[in-house]
């Protein structure tokens, strides 16, 4: 068991570009979480995996967030048209159940020129 | 909807003593839990302590306790014997307890920066 990870740490890219993190959650984990970040706050939830199926989406995930768990293993958070105020660290989490420990992973952190 | 307030954007400690940090909630659930996760510099986010809302007795976790006020909604958490190691960011979350539905989607405060000084 190495934990959850994600990649990449850290991104610097310009407005308009696409991004796309991934996050391999703790392998026998079935619930899997994407927080973001801003600097000096807590992270807010956008969007949660029960296995493969998503399913919740905060009001923060706007149409140009995607996120998927194929085969309920790793997931992606894509980032389409990026904007400056998308600048922040997406965190990942993943729980063996929706009571359980979430356990989480070091984060992305994105900035957007 | 469910709020996390955690009033004190700073605090700071002498290594060795003994620091309260606070933490209110609001909601109208009654099956519920708490945590206290941290977030040391430059480092992941990890679970400190959790508190069962059906659970009277406070949890504790080596230095580590909680003082759960249910009917105040309130939720502080004491760190005895402070270390360096402590300094970090300290946040209060909230999850509602939903059975089968529950979502586990964790509701979190603003934080606390804790700086342990040696």
């Amino acid at each position: 068991d190495t934990g959850v990870s994600q990649n990449p740490r850290h991104k610097i890219t310009k407005r308009g570009q696409n991004v796309t993190f991934r996050c391999d959650p703790i392998s026998e984990h079935n619930r899997l979480y994407w927080y973001r970040q801003t600097l000096g706050q807590g992270p807010e939830f956008l969007t949660y995996f029960q296995n493969e199926a998503q399913l919740e989406k905060s009001r923060l995930l706007s149409d140009r967030f995607s996120a998927e768990r194929p085969k309920g293993s790793f997931s992606t958070l894509e980032i389409q048209r990026t904007e400056q105020g998308d600048s922040a660290m997406y965190l990942c989490a993943s729980s063996l159940l929706a009571a359980e420990t979430q356990y989480f992973g070091p984060g992305t952190r994105l900035l957007v020129l | 909807a469910q709020t996390v307030t955690q009033s004190q954007p700073e605090m700071s400690v002498q290594e060795a003593e003994t620091v309260t940090l606070s933490c209110t909630y609001d909601t109208s659930e009654n099956n519920y839990y708490l945590f206290w996760y941290k977030q040391p510099p430059s480092r992941q986010m990890i679970l400190v302590i959790r508190q069962e809302a059906y659970k009277q007795q406070n949890a504790t976790e080596n230095r580590f306790s909680v003082n759960f006020q249910k009917a105040a909604k309130s939720f502080s958490l004491k760190i005895s014997d402070s270390q360096l190691g402590d300094t970090a960011m300290y946040f209060c979350a909230f999850m509602k307890e939903g059975g089968s539905s529950n979502t586990g989607k964790l509701i979190f405060g603003q934080g606390t920066t804790l700086q342990v000084k040696p």
